[in-house]
């Protein structure tokens, strides 16, 4: 069964310092997003990006952050410099339709800014 | 704000009894979404409700939503070890958006 995949598991970096997690979507979907969760806290919708383009993005998705489809199954989410509130499970979702359509999500990348 | 509320916080239940966990919104919802995840990992797709009175079954789980589209339950029958883990609901609040906004979760224990 097909399935979003995300590297690294974890990622340990010092504040300041950039990052890039990355994700594998499901083949065959068009639309992309990032999610975040603090620890103990919501799962929160960051970006969503189609065609090579930003739909969607929420307030946290600051200039710190950008994302890039770098090659036709990559899809990546960096940090230019990371603070130590950026700490925080980021989960990649992939969909087929942007609108009433499931999001399947990677098992997420676990950040911790020291 | 759109704010998605789950009940109750944490759930601990016998093996092979019936719970229900609830998902209420401020808003009228467009579509309803929920989730499983295993602590410190990935979320689940379990099921999608998006008409007022549907309901979906998936083997022992059942979702509802009420026909306002403002509350949305699942309910597991007999539970077993191994639907222990956090329900997640989420919401999308208009037909134009793929974003969606997250309960706080419900962390269901089951014991053997």
């Amino acid at each position: 069964e097909p399935e979003v995949t995300q590297t690294p598991s974890h990622q340990v970096t010092q504040m300041g310092q950039e990052v890039i997690l990355r994700c594998v979507p499901i083949s065959n979907h068009l639309y992309f997003y990032w999610y975040r969760q603090i620890l103990g806290q919501k799962v929160e919708f960051l970006v969503s990006f189609y065609n090579n383009e930003i739909s969607e993005k929420s307030e946290i998705f600051d200039d710190q952050f950008s994302v890039e489809r770098p090659d036709g199954s990559n899809f990546t989410l960096k940090i230019r410099s990371t603070k130590l509130e950026d700490s925080a499970m980021y989960f990649c979702a992939s969909s087929r339709e942007y609108y009433q359509e499931t999001q399947y999500f990677g098992p997420g990348t676990r950040l911790l800014v020291l | 704000s759109q704010e998605l509320e789950q009940s109750p916080q944490s759930l601990i239940v016998q093996e092979g009894k019936n719970l229900t966990i609830n998902c209420t919104s401020s808003k009228t919802l467009y579509g309803l979404y929920w989730y499983k995840q295993k602590y410190g990992e990935g979320l689940i797709f379990l099921m999608m409700l998006q008409k007022g009175g549907e309901e979906k079954s998936h083997e022992k789980i059942t979702a509802k939503l009420d026909e306002k589209k403002q509350q949305s339950s699942l309910h597991i029958t007999a539970s077993q070890p191994s639907h222990a883990g956090i329900y997640l609901c989420g919401a999308a609040y208009s037909g134009n958006t793929g974003k969606l906004i997250f309960g706080q979760g419900t962390t269901l224990q089951v014991k053997p």
